[in-house]
């Protein structure tokens, strides 16, 4: 079965801190992505990456980056985390045939 | 663009049948999925539709209708444990990567 592990399932940050959230994937899967999901709004694409150093943005990259420098790891950057930034944060993974392997999410605080 | 409509929430009784419906409107179809969504927990992976039909899976089947951009997911012989969220998604052609777009969900409530 493929795992994606997220490294930390409940954060809480300050305001204005710099926050990375990390994702691992032992598929070797090419395509990898970062959701957000909050209540009524669903799960909004924030990042993907489909290689080793591409990315591209989704529906939500504003106050968000991303790291793809392994295929098997997939980072994403909060460069100053803001309140609104509080959220659920799922990243998934995907063969070309099947659909998305979600990790077990983070849940982050920003305070 | 891209829209993905299903119920917010629903309730049936355990044991009966229940039918989520979901329309979409795409700009390159190139399948649906559902996942399944415990809360607090992550969603995972029910079924995948990309030919018009029915896929059943045990309790659980998905239908697609590609010329009316819709689906179902009908979950026969309710238990307790299918309370949770039920997303429809659809995979989009045109884009880079084939990205994946998610309906808001539709809550399930199972009462004895």
């Amino acid at each position: 079965d493929v795992k994606v592990t997220q490294s930390s399932r409940y954060l809480v940050k300050r305001t204005g801190e710099k926050v990375f959230l990390e994702c691992v994937q032992d598929m070797d899967h090419e395509n990898m992505f970062w959701y957000r999901q909050d209540p009524g709004l669903g799960l909004r694409l924030i990042y993907f990456s489909y290689d080793v150093k591409m990315k591209e943005k989704g529906d939500i990259p504003e106050g968000y980056s991303v790291s793809r420098e392994k295929k098997e790891r997939f980072s994403l950057i909060l460069e100053s985390a803001s309140t609104n930034q509080t959220s659920m944060y799922l990243c998934a993974s995907r063969s070309p045939s099947e659909g998305y392997t979600f990790g077990s999410g983070t849940r982050l605080t920003v305070v | 663009g891209q829209n993905i409509d299903q119920p917010t929430e629903m309730t049936a009784t355990e044991g009966a049948i229940v039918q989520i419906n979901c329309t979409y409107q795409t700009s390159g179809f190139n399948g649906l999925f559902w996942y399944q969504q415990h809360a607090g927990e992550a969603p995972t992976f029910l079924s995948y539709n990309v030919l018009d039909g029915l896929e059943e899976k045990g309790r659980f089947s998905s239908f697609l209708s590609r010329s009316k951009g819709y689906s179902y997911l009908l979950l026969k012989e309710l238990q307790m444990k299918d309370s949770a969220s039920y997303l429809c998604a659809v995979r989009d052609f045109y884009s880079s990567a084939s990205k994946i777009i998610f309906g808001s969900g539709t809550r399930l409530s199972i009462r004895p």
